[in-house]
């Protein structure tokens, strides 16, 4: 079946550090990919997503790219802020089939420091 | 503004008593689905309805039941809850054709 792996937290830098947070997926097909965000306390927000192969989402100076070649969509950011600190979600849903069912990795829980 | 609402935010209750939490929205999607979060894990799928229709995971305990009375509400009922369904319950929303999920802020359960 699919699914998602995510690389392990938590993440801690310090600001204006640059971010990456490795995802890689297996499915069959082409499913679309997505990052969601949930910060302490609240569920979870779409940040960014792709739905085919070199695509780049980016929102909130957060980008990640539609690798089909390497199965991996890894989130970047430039400069992260301590609002940034949140936990963060790699997910895809099925190309066919499924409908909109997500499929989640485990998260990765990304701390910022002054 | 259009959203996706869940009540309690937060809920305490004892072991094998008997627990509904609530979904509404506003966005007039189609389907509704609950989601299973225990720390540190990845949320996972227990059901969804296509409007009226119910679609089982095939691996979500039967303690798990759901109704959707309208378009705009969702329940989620815990029949029995044991000390391993403590976690928080997201509901999100979604109209078919679109792949992307509306989440509600979730609903943490904490059995005693």
């Amino acid at each position: 079946g699919d699914s998602v792996t995510q690389m392990e937290g938590p993440v801690t830098l310090s600001e204006e550090a640059f971010l990456t947070i490795n995802c890689t997926y297996t499915a069959t097909g082409y499913p679309s990919l997505f990052w969601y965000v949930q910060y302490p306390g609240e569920g979870l927000q779409l940040l960014l997503k792709a739905t085919k192969a070199d695509d780049k989402g980016s929102n909130k100076g957060f980008e990640a790219t539609y690798r089909k070649e390497t199965t991996s969509f890894h989130l970047e950011k430039g400069s992260v802020q301590v609002s940034d600190s949140a936990v963060y979600f790699c997910a895809l849903t099925p190309f066919t089939g499924g409908g909109n069912k997500l499929t989640f990795g485990t998260g990765t829980q990304l701390k910022v420091e002054l | 503004d259009a959203m996706v609402i869940q009540n309690p935010r937060y809920q305490v209750t004892q072991f094998g008593k008997p627990v509904t939490l609530s979904c509404s929205q506003t966005l007039n999607h189609n389907v509704m689905y609950w989601y299973q979060q225990k720390s540190s894990q990845a949320p996972k799928l227990l059901f969804h309805y296509y409007d009226k229709d119910f679609n089982n995971e095939a691996d979500t305990p039967d303690n798990f039941q759901s109704r959707r009375p309208n378009t705009s509400f969702c329940f989620l009922d815990i029949r029995s809850p044991g000390l391993g369904d403590a976690a928080m319950y997201l509901c999100a929303t979604a109209s078919v054709g679109a792949n992307v999920l509306t989440f509600g802020a979730g609903s943490r359960l904490t059995v005693l």
